[in-house]
């Protein structure tokens, strides 16, 4: 299993113009994130789904969109990038299971995507 | 009500000591706090994790306190290796739909050897 993958790992954008954050896993979990970390701060969280088709917005949504065609793939989208976006963005993914009698939520999260607006 | 307080932004401990860190939240309908562990140019890694009808996890070195009362947890770090210079999150989340984490806003450790 590869777990979660992102790409790219690097990316310099100039303002205004738009990209792609890719973001997948293999493990067939139902529930996928995504955050942005800002240095010296807390993961933030920018989107969420809990499945295929089904996506909402968390904390810090706007300049962003995503979409869930299918259960391994959830990409984040920026339109127009500002200089605000400047971060690193984690995508992560986990599974409702029942484990010892409690549910369990662990995370998954990938390697991440630096991106620089300039 | 979302936020998850962390304290110290940073630590300095010698290999072998104890290296502790805190937490306090305010929302009481949380019920999982997990500890991450992130290194340089990785994403995070759960480390270990506890629900709150028990005040103690331990797992080899790694032992998070919880205090239900004072809604304070912490991690405590036996015997602190240099391996486990590193920043670490504090979060926790809630049965809700998206049950997504609220971070803490990390601790960055450093054990010389």
């Amino acid at each position: 299993n590869a777990g979660v993958t992102q790409t790219p790992k690097f990316r310099i954008l100039k303002i205004g113009q738009s990209m792609t954050l890719q973001c997948a896993q293999d493990m067939n979990h139902n529930y996928m994130y995504w955050y942005r970390q800002d240095p010296g701060m807390g993961l933030k969280l920018i989107y969420y789904s809990v499945g295929a088709g089904i996506t909402d917005k968390g904390e810090v949504p706007n300049g962003y969109n995503v979409s869930r065609s299918t259960t391994e793939d959830f990409p984040l989208r920026l339109e127009l990038a500002a200089p605000s976006q400047t971060s690193v963005y984690f995508c992560a993914s986990s599974y409702r299971a029942l484990g010892q009698g409690a549910v369990t939520y662990e995370q998954y999260f990938g390697p991440g995507t630096r991106l620089t607006v300039t | 009500q979302q936020q998850v307080k962390q304290s110290p932004q940073s630590l300095i401990v010698q290999k072998g000591g104890i290296s502790i860190i805190n937490c306090a939240y305010e929302n009481t309908a949380f019920d999982y706090f997990p500890w991450y562990q992130q290194f340089p140019g990785k994403g995070p890694a759960l480390l270990i994790a506890i629900r709150p009808d028990v005040s103690e996890k331990k797992e080899g070195r790694f032992t998070i306190s919880f205090n239900k009362s004072a809604k304070q947890f912490s991690l405590h770090i036996m015997d602190s290796q240099p391996g486990d210079s590193a920043t670490y999150f504090c979060a926790a989340s809630m049965d809700t739909g998206r049950r997504a984490l609220t971070f803490g806003s990390g601790t960055r450790l450093q054990v010389q050897p």
